[in-house]
């Protein structure tokens, strides 16, 4: 079955750094992209971007350019986010959401459990 | 790019039925019938619940379904449950070649 499981919460200091990964399981990995979503506390879904995980060309939305980037290690079927110079605002839940199986493939089927990133000094 | 617009609460008694309507513009939702929704519980990952404006998922029940007309999309449950009470968003590709959420709706079962 179908799995992507992320690592565990974070707590960071502003100004640091955090890598967040997302393992997949249960389909070639290299076959359906990879999308990065975000949501602050109380907040709704933000759609920070994808990666294709074919190619590993990345595409940010507005907003998560520059200190956002998305990799892949695609011989443990992993993907990462990483997150430079950390700002309070960037405290939430990062979910990592793979593109679908069926029809037009632009959508989200299978979600991470999400990962906690706290920054606090 | 700015959020799609949803309601930010919609209500409905068991055994009713509500709408959900997503409102964008014609660079995404009114040209493009590449329209998802996710159910989300407090606390837990979001759910597909309904793809490509109208297409639901295996394992999703038909109570849930999906339209669209112009630059608005439409979810629609019936025969309420209690269960359904959770935050509802829709998502939309983009002429940008990006997509977007909306601000999420969140339904309360009476």
């Amino acid at each position: 079955q179908v799995q992507l499981v992320q690592s565990g919460s974070e707590l960071k200091k502003p100004g640091a750094s955090v890598k967040v990964s997302c393992k997949a399981s249960g389909y070639r990995f290299t076959v359906y992209g990879m999308n990065w979503v975000r949501q602050a506390p109380g907040q709704g879904l933000e759609w920070m971007g994808w990666i294709n995980t074919n190619t590993g060309n990345p595409t940010y939305a507005q907003g998560f350019t520059g200190r956002f980037v998305f990799s892949l290690d695609t011989s443990v079927s992993t993907a990462y986010l990483q997150i430079s110079s950390l700002k309070a605002d960037d405290t939430a839940v990062y979910y990592c959401a793979r593109d679908g199986l069926y029809g037009s493939g632009i959508y989200y089927d299978y979600w991470g459990q999400g990962t906690l990133v706290t920054v606090s000094s | 790019q700015s959020a799609l617009t949803q309601p930010a609460s919609v209500s409905g008694s068991p055994g009713q039925s509500i709408t959900i309507s997503c409102t964008g513009t014609s660079s995404d939702v009114g040209d493009y019938n590449y329209v998802s929704w996710y159910q989300q519980h407090p606390g837990k990952a979001p759910k597909l619940m309904i793809y490509d404006v109208s297409d639901r998922p295996s394992g999703v029940s038909n109570r849930f379904s999906g339209s669209k007309s112009g630059n608005t999309a439409s979810l629609t449950i019936s025969r309420l449950q209690a269960e359904d009470e959770a935050d509802y968003y829709c998502s939309s590709y983009t002429s940008s070649s990006t997509r977007i959420f909306g601000g999420g709706t969140k339904l309360t079962v009476l």
